[in-house]
């Protein structure tokens, strides 16, 4: 699978919107763009994926570059329960991946 | 619907003895992964079980490292003559299957292991 890059932390005040960015510029045609996040002491847990177009669910939305080089994770309005590690990984859809390579990610810090 | 199970949440084991780690995947899914997160650090992909059969263990330590995943019962991680540097969190997830990007997989809360 192809690799991600991260800045390694991010913060952000209670209730203001974060970007979070992801570049993976030798991304393949099926490789599909997925986000985990995890809390404090906790599993990972899945967020959204996407491969060309725009996503959105109930979590946050991911904005795709049209070159698909690079990503964003958009959290609308940060809570405090937000904080954690969040994870950008490449999934192959061809040869279907089985597991999931998590680099550094980018810690994320919630200011109140 | 109860989530991925992990237990115990911590062992403690010495120098030398063995360690089993348990995961009772999500009801319905018969895909198993386990991860290694050591300090500071993202997860690593040990191994990929399906029922009774191991998929990929490209990334298991050829020694000392066993994994299983019955037809009955969780699946086990097993680590024989532990040393300090197993200390880390071990983490279990299942999907509901495998194969491209659709499935998505389902993190337990891990095992913490400290070797004395």
């Amino acid at each position: 699978d192809a690799k991600t890059t991260q800045p390694n932390s991010m913060e952000s005040n209670e209730e203001e919107p974060v970007h979070l960015p992801c570049n993976h510029s030798t991304i393949s045609g099926t490789d599909y763009i997925h986000w985990y996040r995890q809390l404090p002491s906790q599993g990972p847990e899945y967020v959204i994926h996407g491969l060309t177009s725009n996503v959105n669910n109930r979590m946050a939305s991911l904005a795709i570059a049209e070159d698909r080089k690079s990503s964003t994770l958009i959290l609308h309005r940060a809570t405090l329960r937000d904080a954690a590690v969040y994870y950008c990984i490449l999934r192959d859809d061809q040869t279907g991946a089985n597991n999931l390579f998590f680099g550094t990610g980018t810690r994320l810090t919630v200011i109140p | 619907n109860a989530g991925v199970m992990q237990n115990p949440r911590h062992l403690v084991r010495r120098r030398g003895q063995e360690a089993r780690l348990r995961c009772s995947p999500m009801k319905g899914h018969s895909h198993v992964y386990w991860y290694r997160q050591l300090p500071e650090e993202g997860l690593k992909f040990m191994v990929y079980l399906q029922k009774e059969n191991i998929i990929d263990e490209s990334g298991m330590p050829k020694e000392r490292f066993s994994a299983e995943f019955p037809k009955e019962g969780p699946s086990i991680l097993r680590i024989q003559q532990v040393v300090r540097g197993d200390s880390a969190a071990y983490f279990c997830a299942s999907s509901l299957g495998a194969g491209g990007s659709s499935y998505e997989q389902y993190f337990g809360p891990g095992t913490r292991l400290t070797v004395t």
